[in-house]
C-alpha cells in the first residue's frame, strides 16, 4: 500500500487530454511538501517530468503540466501521443514516517 | 554524456549478500546526494536509501540494519551493500541523482537499473 495514491490506469485517444491524480495526506502533500512526477518505461531509466509541483526540466514538452491543491496533486498531459504510453509516478516527502521520500503506486497510461 | 550506470545485480539465495555499484559520469558527482530506488516485479517504485553529499545516510525501515549505502567520490561511484537478503528484496534497483533537500527533494537523473533476484 503506497503512501501516495494514484489510479492504476488511465487511457485516452491521440490528441486528447488526460489527468493523473496523486492523493496524499497532511504529513506529505498537505504539509506543503513538493510533488514531483516521473515517466517510466519498464527496462529503461525513469525520467523526471515535473519537479517542484509545476516546473518542467529542460527538454520536457509543455504538453506536460503539474498542479497541487490541499492534499492532492495532478499531472496533466495534453495532445496525447503514442510515445506517451508509459507508467507515471508521483513522489513527495513524508514527515511522519521514517520513510522520507515516498512514491505513488504508479499509473499506467494507455494511448488508445 | 550525463549518465548513471548500475551493475552488480544477480541471483542469490536468501541470507546471502550482494554489492551494487553505480558509476556516474558527466557531472560533478561529489556535489549531489545519491539514492537507491527499487521496483519489485509488478509493483511501483520504492525509495530504499539515500546518502547526502556530505555523507549522511538514510534508510527505509524495510532495509535498515541489512543494507549499507556508501560512496567513493574519487571514483564517482555509489554503492549499496545488501546483506541478509530476503525474497522480498527481489527487484530492479535504480540509482538516482538527487536535487533539493528534504521537503523539496527529487531525482533528476536515473540509471536503467540492475536486477536482484533472491530465491532458493
Amino acid at each position: 500500500q503506497s503512501v501516495l495514491t494514484q489510479p492504476p490506469s488511465v487511457s485516452g485517444a491521440p490528441g486528447q487530454r488526460v489527468t493523473i491524480s496523486c492523493t496524499g495526506s497532511s504529513s506529505n502533500i498537505g504539509a506543503d511538501s513538493d510533488v514531483h512526477w516521473y515517466q517510466h518505461l519498464p527496462g529503461t531509466a525513469p525520467k523526471l517530468l515535473i519537479y517542484g509541483d509545476n516546473n518542467r526540466p529542460s527538454g520536457v514538452p509543455d504538453r506536460f503540466s503539474g498542479s497541487k491543491s490541499g492534499t492532492s496533486a495532478s499531472l496533466a498531459i495534453t495532445g496525447l501521443q503514442a510515445e506517451d504510453e508509459a507508467d507515471y509516478y508521483c513522489q513527495s516527502y513524508d514527515s511522519s514516517l521514517n520513510v522520507f521520500w515516498v512514491f505513488g503506486g504508479g499509473t499506467k497510461l494507455t494511448v488508445l | 554524456e550525463v549518465q548513471l550506470l548500475e551493475s552488480g545485480g544477480g541471483l542469490v539465495q536468501p541470507g546471502e549478500s550482494l554489492r551494487l555499484s553505480c558509476v556516474a559520469s558527466g557531472y560533478t558527482f561529489n556535489r549531489h546526494g545519491m539514492t537507491w530506488v527499487r521496483q519489485a516485479p509488478g509493483k511501483g517504485l520504492e525509495w530504499v536509501s539515500t546518502i547526502s553529499d556530505t555523507g549522511s545516510t538514510f534508510y527505509a525501515d524495510s532495509v535498515k540494519g541489512r543494507f549499507t549505502i556508501s560512496r567513493d567520490n574519487s571514483k564517482n561511484t555509489l554503492y549499496l551493500q545488501m546483506d541478509s537478503l530476503r525474497a522480498g528484496d527481489t527487484a530492479e534497483y535504480h540509482c538516482a541523482k538527487g536535487r533539493g533537500g528534504f521537503s523539496d527533494g527529487y531525482f533528476d537523473l536515473w540509471g536503467r537499473g540492475t536486477l536482484v533476484t533472491v530465491s532458493s
